[in-house]
C-alpha cells in the first residue's frame, strides 16, 4: 500500500514569488496527479504526469520515477492561485485507477 | 465538457436517519469513487466500483455501503447517520488504468 507525504503543510507567499510544492510517495508507480481544490470543496485535475516534466500556464510539474518524489512550483504566484493542493499517487503502486492522496498543501498568496 | 454531478452540495441530517449520497456522471467511465475529506486526513476511500454492480471496500468503508445498478450512477448510503460521518463527500471518475480523475464539487454532509 502507497503512502503519500506532501510538504508544506501550509504555504503563505507573497504575489509573485515562486513557490515549490513536494510530494513523496513509497511504492512504484507509473504516474502521479496533481490536484487543486479551492475553497468551496471542488477538485480539479491540474496534471497527471509519468515522467519529467510538464507546463501548463505558470504551473510545472516534475517527477523522479526513480526517487519517488514529485514538485508542483508556481511561478510569479498570484492571489487567485491561493487553493489546497494535493498529491494522488495509485493507491497499490503500478497504474491502477485506485488512489491515494497527501493531505494536502494550503496555499495563501497576499497581495 | 466532463461532468460529474453531485446530488447535493450541503445536507443535514440526523442522527438514525439512512442517507443517500448520488453522483451521476457523463463520461461513461468504467471506475467510480467515494472519497471522504476530513480537517488533516486528506481525502480517504470508502468505496469504489469498476463496473456496473461490482463494488470493492476502501479504506474507511464501516457504516456505508454503495450501490451501481447503473454505469452512470454510483450512489453512497449511510444506513445509520452518525456524526463522526460529518464530513465533506467527494465523487470521482476515470476510465479503466490511471488516467486523469474527475471529480463532483462536493456534499457537505451535517450529522446533527
Amino acid at each position: 500500500k502507497n503512502e503519500v507525504e506532501q510538504s508544506p503543510q501550509n504555504l503563505t507567499a507573497q504575489e509573485g514569488e515562486f513557490i515549490t510544492i513536494n510530494c513523496s510517495y513509497s511504492v512504484g508507480i507509473s504516474a502521479l496527479h496533481w490536484l487543486q481544490q479551492h475553497p468551496g470543496g471542488g477538485i480539479v485535475s491540474l496534471f497527471m504526469l509519468s515522467s519529467g516534466k510538464k507546463k501548463h500556464g505558470r504551473l510545472i510539474a516534475t517527477i523522479n520515477i526513480q526517487e519517488k518524489h514529485s514538485s508542483l512550483h508556481i511561478t510569479a504566484s498570484h492571489p487567485r492561485d491561493s487553493a489546497v493542493y494535493i498529491c494522488a499517487a495509485p493507491h497499490y503502486g503500478g497504474s491502477q485507477g485506485n488512489l491515494i492522496f497527501g493531505k494536502g498543501t494550503k496555499l495563501s498568496v497576499k497581495p | 465538457d466532463v461532468k460529474v454531478t453531485q446530488s447535493s452540495r450541503y445536507l443535514v441530517k440526523r442522527t438514525g436517519e439512512k442517507v443517500f449520497l448520488e453522483c451521476v456522471q457523463d463520461m461513461d467511465h468504467e471506475n467510480m469513487f467515494w472519497y471522504r475529506q476530513d480537517p488533516g486526513l486528506g481525502l480517504r476511500l470508502i468505496y469504489f466500483s469498476y463496473d456496473v454492480k461490482m463494488k470493492e471496500k476502501g479504506d474507511i468503508p464501516e457504516g456505508y455501503s454503495v450501490s451501481r445498478e447503473k454505469k452512470e450512477r454510483f450512489s453512497l448510503i449511510l444506513e445509520s447517520a452518525s456524526t463522526n460521518q460529518t464530513s465533506m463527500y467527494l465523487c470521482a471518475t476515470c476510465e479503466q488504468g490511471l488516467t486523469e480523475a474527475f471529480f463532483g464539487q462536493g456534499t457537505r454532509l451535517t450529522v446533527v
